[in-house]
């Protein structure tokens, strides 16, 4: 089985400053992981994706995230926050399915970024 | 390009109401998915179809049924509403395999009452 745990429910943060949002998984096979971002009101848009290739992932609007095996983390981090940051993110597991097979993602409970002047 | 389409954005239903939420795909996607979103949960799997002409149960597919119409479509139905299944309700589409992207669309926001 599979799982996802988001460190922090709620992160605030000044603008112009870091931002570290912490994620740690676990999963039985080799994982694919993603980033996800969901303004209010809005769908989930895709900010990364860790597939097996390089640790360091970058993402769009500036975000990458280190697949970090020996610690089963998946942290998102940005180095200067901006107002439009201010949503929520979720880490994502996923299943190696059987090529030819649906993906099943596992979803964190989600960590919501507040971004201050 | 549309990407993901739902319809409707907005539901009201009475507690034994019954109602379809429709999904549609412009990108080709194979596989199709419904998800349910509640505070402090994240999203959860209700059903899936890897492909068109199967479905399959996802984490919690109890009060709900499924159709996938077409390549295209992927319709979720609630043959009678529960308080319970008041919830943000999202579809999704995906090539196969684990490593790719899953497209989500706007959303659906139901209310049983």
């Amino acid at each position: 089985a599979q799982s996802v745990t988001q460190l922090d429910s709620h992160v605030s943060v000044s603008e112009g400053t870091p931002v570290l949002l912490r994620c740690n998984y676990s999963s039985s096979y080799s994982p694919s992981l993603f980033w996800y971002v969901q303004h209010p009101n809005k769908g989930l848009q895709l900010l990364l994706k860790y597939t097996s290739a390089a640790t360091l992932v970058k993402g769009i609007n500036g975000f990458e995230a280190e697949f970090k095996k020996s610690e089963t983390s998946f942290h998102l981090t940005k180095p200067s926050a901006h107002m439009s940051d201010a949503a929520e993110y979720f880490c994502v597991v996923s299943d190696p399915a059987r090529t030819g097979t649906a993906s099943k993602l596992t979803f964190g409970t989600g960590t919501r970024l507040q971004v201050t002047l | 390009n549309a990407g993901v389409t739902q319809t409707p954005k907005f539901q009201v239903l009475k507690t034994g109401q019954s109602m379809t939420l429709q999904c549609a795909q412009d990108m080709n996607h194979n596989s199709m998915y419904w998800y349910r979103q509640d505070p402090g949960m994240g999203l959860r799997l209700i059903y899936y179809s890897a492909s068109e002409g199967t479905t399959d149960k996802g984490e919690v597919p109890n009060g709900y049924n499924v159709s996938r119409l077409n390549k295209r479509e992927f319709s979720l139905r609630l043959e009678s509403a529960a308080p319970s299944q008041t919830s943000v309700y999202f579809c999704a589409s995906s090539q196969t395999g684990s490593t790719d992207t899953q497209y989500f669309g706007p959303g659906t926001r139901l209310t049983v009452l």
